[in-house]
């Protein structure tokens, strides 16, 4: 079946650091691939998604790429700030249904 | 926007009691979902409706059901609340034709 891939952390970076958290991917056919994310207290909000091979999503900053060479869609930040601490979930949409990943807790401290 | 609510952001239960977690989207949205989400394990989907009255059961569905009588509102029943239900639980809408998910708040159960 399908399955999505990454780490769970925490992950802690000082403000303006650089990012990345790492996302692969194993499906059936050409699925659409999402970042969501997940500020404390609140439900799940799509960040951005990609929905064929060399597509980039792109939101607040933030920036993956859909690599179906690598199967993966790593998300990027260019410089960090607090209020992007959050737990950032990966995820992929094949036939009807969306496969999560476990959630990488993100952690950025002044 | 979408807007997507849960009756409940944190709800005490005990064993055996019976649970009702609902769920209302004002988006006019096909398809709605329950998730649980339990660290180290993400989200889970327990069941899904893509209709009225229309359900399927989803990767973790023993020990729920769910109610679908209105096109807004979709209902996780636990029938027998037990320890291992003790989670927090996300109900999302999506449109036919889209593949994004609008996601309410989510309550926090615990079952005593």
């Amino acid at each position: 079946g399908d399955s999505v891939t990454q780490m769970e952390g925490p992950v802690t970076l000082s403000e303006e650091a650089f990012l990345t958290i790492n996302c692969t991917y194993t499906a059936t056919g050409y699925p659409s691939l999402f970042w969501y994310v997940q500020y404390p207290g609140e439900g799940l909000q799509l960040l951005l998604k990609a929905t064929k091979a060399d597509d980039k999503g792109s939101n607040k900053g933030f920036e993956a790429t859909y690599r179906k060479e690598t199967t993966s869609f790593h998300l990027e930040k260019g410089s960090v700030q607090v209020s992007d601490s959050a737990v950032y979930f990966c995820a992929l949409s094949s036939l009807r249904r969306v496969t999560f990943g476990i959630g990488t807790k993100l952690q950025v401290i002044p | 926007d979408v807007k997507v609510t849960q009756s409940s952001r944190y709800l005490v239960k005990r064993t055996g009691e019976k649970v009702f977690l609902e769920c209302v989207q004002d988006m006019d949205h096909e398809n709605m979902f329950w998730y649980r989400q339990d660290p180290g394990l993400g989200l889970r989907l327990i069941y899904f409706s893509y209709d009225v009255k229309m359900k399927e059961k989803g990767d973790i569905p023993e020990g729920y059901s769910v109610s679908r009588e209105k096109k807004e509102r979709f209902s996780l029943i636990l029938e027998s609340a037990s320890t291992n239900q003790t989670s927090m639980y996300l109900c999302a809408s999506r449109k036919t034709g889209s593949e994004t998910q609008y996601f309410g708040p989510g309550t926090r159960l615990l079952v005593l």
